[in-house]
C-alpha cells in the first residue's frame, strides 16, 4: 500500500508558534496532497505538490517533498487557534492511471491561545 | 455552486438491516470516492469511480458493501446486513479529473450508527 503515515499523531502548541507535521509513504507517487479536517466535518484541500516539485507555499503553509526519502512535511507558521484540526496527507500510486487517493491516519493539532 | 451533498447526515439502524447512503457530487466532476472514518481514525478507502471506467472496488471490506454511480452523477453506497463494526462516518468526495491531478471536494459525511 502507498498509504501515507503522519507523524506526530498529536501536537499541542501555543498561538504564534510554528507547527510541523510529517508524512511518509511507501511507493512512488505522482503527487502528494495535504488536507485539513475540522471536528465532525468533511476534509478541506490545502495544497497539492507534484513529484517533480520540492517545495510549495500557500499563505502560512509551506510544504516540502523529498521523493528520495519518500517523505513530506507541512509547516504552519504563526499558528492560530483556528488552525486546530486534524491534518492528513494523501498519495496515489505513480504510473498507474486512475488509482485511488489513499490517506494517512492524520496528525491532530491543538493550538491554544 | 453547490458542493458535495450527502444524505442522510445521520443514520441509526439495527444490526442486520440494510442501509443506503447517497452522494451528490459537484456537477461535472468525473471522479467520485467513498471513504469510511471510524472515531478518531484516518480515512479508509472504499471505492473509486472514474468516468466510464470500471470502478476500483479494492477497498470494500466485505461483499456486504456495494456502490453504484448512475448516469455518471449520483452515487449510492449500500451496506447489507449491517454489523456494529460498520458504525462510522461515511465520506464521499468528487474531483474534476483523476485525483492525482486535482483536489478532492468532500461532503460532510453520513454518520452511521448500528445498534
Amino acid at each position: 500500500s502507498q498509504q501515507g503515515e503522519e507523524d506526530p499523531q498529536a501536537l499541542s502548541i501555543q498561538e504564534g508558534e510554528n507547527a510541523t507535521m510529517n508524512c511518509s509513504y511507501k511507493t512512488s507517487i505522482n503527487n502528494l496532497q495535504w488536507y485539513r479536517q475540522n471536528s465532525g466535518r468533511g476534509l478541506v484541500h490545502l495544497i497539492l505538490i507534484r513529484s517533480n516539485e520540492r517545495e510549495k507555499h500557500s499563505g502560512r503553509l509551506r510544504v516540502t517533498l523529498d521523493t528520495s526519502k519518500k517523505s513530506s512535511s507541512l509547516l504552519i507558521t504563526a499558528s492560530r487557534a483556528a488552525d486546530t484540526a486534524s491534518y492528513f496527507c494523501a498519495t496515489d500510486a505513480a504510473n498507474q492511471a486512475g488509482t485511488a487517493l489513499i490517506f494517512g491516519k492524520g496528525t491532530t493539532l491543538s493550538v491554544s491561545s | 455552486g453547490a458542493g458535495v451533498s450527502q444524505s442522510p447526515s445521520n443514520k441509526v439502524t439495527e444490526k442486520g438491516k440494510d442501509v443506503e447512503l447517497r452522494c451528490d457530487p459537484i456537477s461535472g466532476h468525473t471522479a467520485l470516492y467513498w471513504y469510511r472514518q471510524s472515531l478518531g481514525q484516518g480515512l479508509e478507502f472504499l471505492i473509486y469511480f472514474q468516468g466510464n471506467s470500471a470502478p476500483d472496488k479494492s477497498g470494500l471490506p466485505s461483499d456486504r458493501f456495494s456502490a453504484e454511480r448512475t448516469g455518471g452523477s449520483v452515487s449510492t453506497l449500500t451496506i447489507q446486513r449491517t454489523q456494529q463494526e460498520d458504525s462510522a462516518v461515511y465520506l464521499c468526495a468528487s474531483s474534476g479529473q483523476a485525483a492525482y491531478n486535482s483536489p478532492l471536494h468532500f461532503g460532510n459525511g453520513t454518520r452511521l450508527t448500528v445498534t
